[in-house]
């Protein structure tokens, strides 16, 4: 399984944008690039998924690389409710399976 | 929107018994998953199925089995449990195999005394 690479832990204001990011350099052609995200005794929960454009949605945006060996997952105002571990998995589009690799994330603590 | 059902979501087992822990995924996926997550630690890849069938298998110990039935949900068995098997037990699903994303459920917390 391909790995990433993410900051232990990072902090952020209240109201203001968050910038996660992670490295993948041995990122495979077929890997998509998975964000997940799991609040303190809760289920992980799916963040945003892409492969090689940017993406966007009603939680976050994703910028890949051109080289795509590494990504950003943007919060764009943080609230106190997305403190929270943030992780980066890639998962292959081709080997049959789709299971989630977790590393050990970035811990997000958001600041009032 | 329906979300993954889990049940229980608290066990208590005493060493040497077994336990068997229900997922109810979202109506239509196909797929379904189990990771663990011991105290502390990141969540880690037991097994999962595709269409009642095994897809892939992670680090589950012989002593655990599972299948998914007809109707997609799934049940994981635990048997001769040990200490170190108290942790969450999250159940995701799916549709489809590839690349797709997962949605868990709320987990189950297993505590063997």
């Amino acid at each position: 399984d391909a790995k990433t690479t993410q900051p232990n832990s990072m902090e952020s204001n209240e109201e203001e944008p968050v910038h996660l990011p992670c490295n993948h350099s041995t990122i495979s052609g077929t890997d998509y690039i998975h964000w997940y995200r799991q609040l303190p005794s809760q289920g992980p929960e799916y963040v945003i998924h892409g492969l090689t454009s940017n993406v966007n949605n009603r939680m976050a945006s994703l910028a890949i690389a051109e080289d795509r060996k590494s990504s950003t997952l943007i919060l764009h105002r943080a609230t106190l409710r997305d403190a929270a571990v943030y992780y980066c998995i890639l998962n292959s589009l081709v080997e049959y399976g789709n299971k989630l690799v977790f590393g050990s994330g970035t811990i997000l603590r958001v600041k009032s | 929107a329906a979300g993954v059902i889990q049940s229980p979501r608290h066990l208590i087992k005493e060493k040497r018994e077994t336990a068997t822990l229900k997922c109810y995924p979202i109506p239509r996926h196909d797929t379904v998953y189990w990771y663990q997550q011991g105290p502390g630690q990141d969540p880690q890849f037991l097994i999962s199925f595709y269409e009642k069938m095994q897809s892939d298998k992670g680090s589950i110990p012989d002593r655990f089995s599972a299948q998914q039935f007809s109707d997609y949900h799934s049940e994981l068995n635990m048997s001769s449990l040990e200490l170190g098997d108290s942790a969450l037990y999250f159940c995701a699903s799916s549709l489809g195999l590839r690349g797709d994303e997962q949605y868990f459920g709320p987990g189950t917390r297993l505590t063997v005394t």
